[in-house]
């Protein structure tokens, strides 16, 4: 059962673009994490939100938890090419997205 | 910190052979999680540890699937007998307590 639907699904834009994908679910979590992942590796832990409504900020990502903590956002400011990878996010770290592709082109 | 070191990185077999999938993961960590990643599916949890014991086996597929931790620093994950449709890339991550996970880097697996 895929519990997190993220959009979009792929996302191809120029270098300097601002740009924000989408988690969201049905269900309440206690926690929410937001990993990338490059090919041929393994996702890599970004940031976990655990309050409705927080806000995180790396770098020129920022994060943010729904006040129902059932849907979250990533935001990325001026994306470089190095910000290319795929985008999961997971409920609980248990339950993953189904994953948003980011292509930056330089 | 090495990370969490899985073995082999690429793993090519035929079908109805015995596969067994390794995962080392990091000292200290008490929980320890395979997750299958497909196109189709995406990111599957098959199986978590804690504690070296198995908490919830409910993403398995099928009795074909097994997995072990005899101990704190390493964890199996058998296919027996492999079929095409195991295909696939297989994650082991670790954890401590409530934090988030780190992955291993995969063993890309192929069954002919």
């Amino acid at each position: 059962t895929q519990l997190l639907e993220q959009s979009p699904q792929f996302l191809s834009i120029q270098e300097g673009e601002n740009l924000t994908v989408y988690c969201n679910s049905s269900s309440v979590f206690s926690s929410l994490q937001w990993y990338r992942q490059e090919p041929g590796e393994g996702p890599v832990l970004l940031v976990t939100v655990v309050t409705g409504g927080e806000v995180k900020k790396l770098k020129r990502l920022t994060f943010q938890f729904g006040d129902a903590r059932k849907d979250s956002s990533l935001h990325i400011t001026a994306a470089q090419p190095g910000d290319t990878g795929l985008y999961l996010c997971a409920g609980d770290s248990f339950y993953f997205g189904t994953g948003t592709s980011l292509t930056v082109i330089p | 910190d090495a990370g969490v070191i899985q073995s082999p990185r690429h793993e090519v077999t035929e079908m109805g052979q015995e596969v067994t999938l390794r995962c080392k993961p990091i000292s200290g960590h008490n929980s320890l999680f395979w997750y299958r990643q497909t196109m189709m599916r995406g990111l599957e949890l098959l199986i978590y540890f804690n504690n070296n014991v198995p908490i919830d086996d409910s993403g398995m597929p099928e009795d074909r699937f097994s997995a072990k931790m005899p101990n704190a620093s390493f964890s199996t994950l058998k296919i027996q007998p492999s079929e095409p449709r195991d295909s696939a890339v297989y994650f082991c991550a670790s954890s401590h307590r409530d934090g988030g996970y780190t992955f291993g880097s995969g063993t890309r697996l192929t069954v002919v």
